[in-house]
């Protein structure tokens, strides 16, 4: 079956511009996680969702990072206002309960600022 | 705060030539220590999930190992189809829901 896709794959912002980054996880799956890699470095986490519900996103780096969920599929992560350092890769993954089940990753967005 | 180490940061083998990778782990309680590997440009890949210390599994030419502070990926006769980074992650014990915790990776490199 079809796993977890994301887009774009590559988006290249000004500093300044918000961008959307999309995830469509793996039919249905119940839990929704954001990631961000930096080169050479594991993913850390970003957000969880359980369904529509935003249940964790302490690791949201400022308040110019936003992720949303509303019908309990598709997600998209917004960055408002980027700056360089928010150049990195995203990564989507989704798992099919609420507990600690295997997640499965999408290919990423790499975004970079210039 | 939980935490996971890997080691080595690199590695660069001759095809055929076994070796380990290690993953050490410090948290409260364990609820799963996952692998993956991560082609460049591609999102992790899911390989195994262990949960109790002693546990093993295996796929093709990799062996993942668990005792109660580390977990071992051991690569027989590897091939150049092997190289890649192989992430291992935790999810926290208590409060922090299913979020991964992931260590540096280890580059494999196998040569022919």
């Amino acid at each position: 079956g079809a796993g977890v896709s994301q887009s774009p794959r590559y988006k290249v912002a000004k500093r300044g511009q918000d961008v959307a980054l999309r995830c469509d996880p793996i039919s249905g799956h119940v839990s929704l996680f954001w990631y961000q890699q930096a080169l050479g470095q594991g993913p850390e986490f970003l957000t969880y969702f359980q369904n529509e519900a935003q249940l964790d996103k302490s690791g949201l780096p400022s308040d110019r990072f936003f992720a949303e969920r509303p019908e309990g599929s598709v997600s998209t992560l917004k960055i408002q206002r980027t700056q360089q350092e928010d150049s990195a890769v995203y990564l989507c993954a989704s798992s099919l309960g609420g507990g600690p089940d295997t997640q499965y990753f999408g290919p990423g967005t790499r975004l970079t600022v210039l | 705060e939980d935490q996971v180490t890997q080691s080595p940061e690199a590695l660069r083998l001759q095809e055929g030539e076994s070796s380990s990778l290690n993953c050490s782990y410090t948290v409260s309680g364990l609820r799963g220590l996952f692998w993956y590997r991560q082609d460049p440009g591609k999102g992790p890949e899911f390989l195994f999930t262990l949960y109790s210390a002693g546990e093993e599994k295996e796929k093709e030419r990799l062996k993942a190992t668990l005792t109660k502070k580390e977990s071992f990926l051991h690569i027989t006769a590897p091939k150049p189809e092997d190289s890649a980074t192989y992430l291992c992650a935790v999810p926290p014990w208590t409060g922090g829901g299913n979020k991964l915790t992931f260590g540096t990776g280890t580059q494999l490199k196998v040569e022919l």
